[in-house]
């Protein structure tokens, strides 16, 4: 079945570091492929989406590219900041529609 | 817009008891969620529902929990009886028909003693 595999957290880093969170998939066919993250006391909101091979989707100064040939999607932002804060869930909607989360990677971000 | 209610936000009960979780997306939402997120882990989908019917259950203990959307609207989910491992916090989520992105609730916490 699918299955998604993201690095374990948590990700601990200064204000102005670059961030990724590695991820990875599993699944048949050509899925959707996202990054939902989920501020403290909030539910998941999606962050960003792409839909297929080397799209690269972006929000809020986040990107990932899809990556057929590696079958990944890794998170980048180039700065982080204190209210990056927040646990971050790698996804995809395969074939079958039914959709597949990581186990979450919690960042947590210095000033 | 108002987002996905759901209620209670917390139920604390024994095992053996049973629980039951309301749901209430938003409005022109066809599809509607349920997920299980177990405390440190990535939501599992338990039922996936389209407008008043099952597009998948797969995942669903059923014979001990259960779900309905009857009108297509909201959407109850019940556990009969609750066992210590179903403590998680159940996630409610909805998308418009043929969308794959999803909108969530705030989630209720289940603890089960």
């Amino acid at each position: 079945g699918d299955s998604v595999t993201q690095m374990e957290g948590p990700v601990t880093l200064s204000e102005e570091a670059f961030l990724t969170i590695n991820c990875t998939y599993t699944a048949t066919g050509y899925p959707s492929l996202f990054w939902y993250v989920q501020y403290p006391g909030e539910g998941l909101q999606l962050l960003l989406k792409a839909t297929k091979a080397d799209d690269k989707g972006s929000n809020k100064g986040f990107e990932a590219t899809y990556r057929k040939e590696t079958t990944s999607f890794h998170l980048e932002k180039g700065s982080v900041q204190v209210s990056d804060s927040a646990v971050y869930f790698c996804a995809l909607e395969g074939g079958s529609y039914i959709p597949t989360f990581g186990r979450g990677t919690s960042l947590i971000v210095h000033p | 817009e108002a987002g996905v209610a759901q209620s209670p936000r917390y139920k604390i009960i024994e095992k053996r008891q049973s629980v039951a979780f309301w749901c209430n997306p938003i409005s022109g939402h066809a599809t509607l969620y349920w997920y299980q997120q177990i405390l440190g882990q990535g939501p599992k989908l338990l039922i996936q529902f389209q407008n008043n019917g099952v597009v998948d259950d797969s995942q669903l203990p059923k014979d001990r929990f259960s779900a309905e959307r009857l009108k297509g609207v909201d959407s109850t989910l019940k556990i009969q009886p609750a066992k210590l491992e179903d403590s998680a916090v159940y996630l409610c989520a909805s998308s418009l028909s043929g969308s794959s992105v999803q909108y969530f609730g705030p989630g209720t916490r289940l603890t089960v003693t």
